[in-house]
């Protein structure tokens, strides 16, 4: 099956810098990811996804980045913001409407 | 518009006793998701619905989840003699399923306690 993992539970950063969370898959046969935010409270909203036929993607100050030989996958956000803090989940599939989710990185960002 | 709405928001019950959570999924969606979360985990699958088909139950627990969808709307997710392990944030989602899209759309969830 499916195993999704993140390299680090929690990152700091300090407002303004750009922040980069990680995420390792083992599926080789997935073919679709998508990056989550989940606020404190409130359930997951979708940020940016990418095909595995894509090995970029860009949205508003978030970028995707997709290297299936490693099978890792990473979210850049861009000047970040205190509004940016939340966990961050990474998602896949392959060939399933059923995504698998991995277990979310903290992001806390400092005035 | 109206986004995916769930009831109750918080849900307090004794260990034994049944629960009924509510999901109102976004009008039009065909796909609605009912997923577990634990305190600093990620989602767990528990089941899926698709437009009529028969759903797809693989990551219910036990049997004593059981999820209805009636209408292809508005889904009920029932939890009966509940344990302490239930004890979680529920989550519902629903998707448009449009094209290769499995874009998914949250609701609020309902933390479920089980004392």
């Amino acid at each position: 099956g499916e195993s999704v993992g993140l390299h680090l539970p929690t990152l700091s950063v300090q407002e303004g810098d750009n922040s980069i969370i990680n995420c390792a898959y083992s599926n080789s046969a997935s073919d679709y990811f998508i990056w989550y935010k989940q606020e404190s409270g409130k359930g997951p909203q979708f940020i940016i996804d990418i095909r595995s036929n894509m090995d970029k993607r860009q949205g508003q100050r978030v970028t995707v980045l997709l290297n299936k030989t490693v099978k890792h996958l990473s979210l850049q956000i861009a000047a970040t913001q205190p509004g940016d803090s939340a966990v961050y989940f990474c998602a896949l599939s392959g060939g399933s409407y059923i995504p698998t989710f991995g277990r979310g990185t903290s992001l806390i960002v400092h005035p | 518009g109206a986004g995916v709405s769930q009831s109750p928001s918080n849900k307090v019950t004794e260990k034994g006793k049944d629960v009924e959570l509510r999901c109102d999924p976004i009008s039009g969606h065909t796909a609605l998701y009912w997923y577990r979360q634990s305190l600093g985990q990620g989602l767990e699958f528990l089941i899926y619905f698709q437009g009529n088909s028969a759903p797809d139950k693989s990551g219910l627990p036990s049997d004593r989840f059981s999820a209805e969808r009636t209408g292809g709307s508005v889904s009920t997710l029932t939890i009966q003699r509940t344990q302490q392990e239930d004890s979680a944030v529920y989550l519902c989602a629903s998707s448009p399923v449009v094209g290769a899209s499995y874009e998914q759309y949250f609701g609020p969830g309902t933390r479920l306690t089980v004392t």
